[in-house]
């Protein structure tokens, strides 16, 4: 069974920084690409990052450009995303996603990590 | 980057009526759109793909259809698990990848 969890949430100051993890179990961790996807509080879904299987390629959202960092261990079965210099607007529950092989839609989903950025 | 949009934003529904939600994108996306089901809580989860396919373990009331810019994501009979949001999203120009609004179903 194909499970994500995420971990590393919890509630910061503006400014602050914070480490998001998301353990993978039950498939080929190394062979597919994986993405970070976030939902502000009664929002949509916004796309984040992403990240190639090899971790060659890495994309960002503009909203979150220089500020984040996706990174795996396929050693580890890990997708990770280093948050600094937070912002209130980005509160929102982080969710790891799997690409489906080949594609960029999302087969498997995390059960989401609450980033609460306040003072 | 392409821009999604969905109508209706939310709607109000019976058991057993049928349901059309539609998504469209400002350019054309050659059926590379996915649907997802979110409940108050979850995740999102995976519906359907490649515009029409349905994913593995959907029910046969899902369906999804359309070309070009416009796309429909259509319940046959509304059952009582079937109220959720739902997001169209395209994956034909990535980065990046975009979602639309979302259509929220609930009970009339």
């Amino acid at each position: 069974e194909v499970q994500l969890v995420e971990s590393g949430g919890g509630l910061v100051q503006p400014g602050g920084s914070l480490r998001l993890s998301c353990a993978a179990s039950g498939f080929t961790f190394s062979s597919y690409e994986m993405n970070w996807v976030r939902q502000a509080p009664g929002k949509g879904l916004e796309w984040v990052s992403y990240i190639s299987s090899s971790g060659s390629t890495i994309y960002y959202a503009d909203s979150v450009k220089g500020r984040f960092t996706i990174s795996r261990d396929n050693a580890k079965n890990s997708l990770y995303l280093q948050m600094n210099s937070l912002r209130a607007e980005d509160t929102a529950v982080y969710y790891c996603a799997r690409n489906s092989l080949g594609a960029y839609y999302f087969d498997y989903w995390g059960q989401g990590t609450l980033v609460t950025v306040s003072s | 980057d392409i821009q999604m949009t969905q109508s209706p934003s939310s709607l109000s529904a019976s058991v057993g009526d049928r349901v059309t939600i539609t998504c469209r994108a400002s350019q054309g996306i050659s059926n590379s759109l996915a649907w997802y089901q979110q409940k108050p809580g979850k995740a999102p989860k995976l519906l359907l793909y490649a515009a029409s396919r349905l994913e593995s373990g959907v029910p046969s009331r899902f369906s999804g259809s359309g070309s070009g810019t416009d796309y429909t994501l259509t319940i046959s009979s509304l059952q009582p698990e079937d109220f959720a949001t739902y997001y169209c999203q395209q994956y034909y120009s990535t980065p990046p990848i975009t979602f639309g609004p979302g259509t929220k179903v609930d009970i009339k």
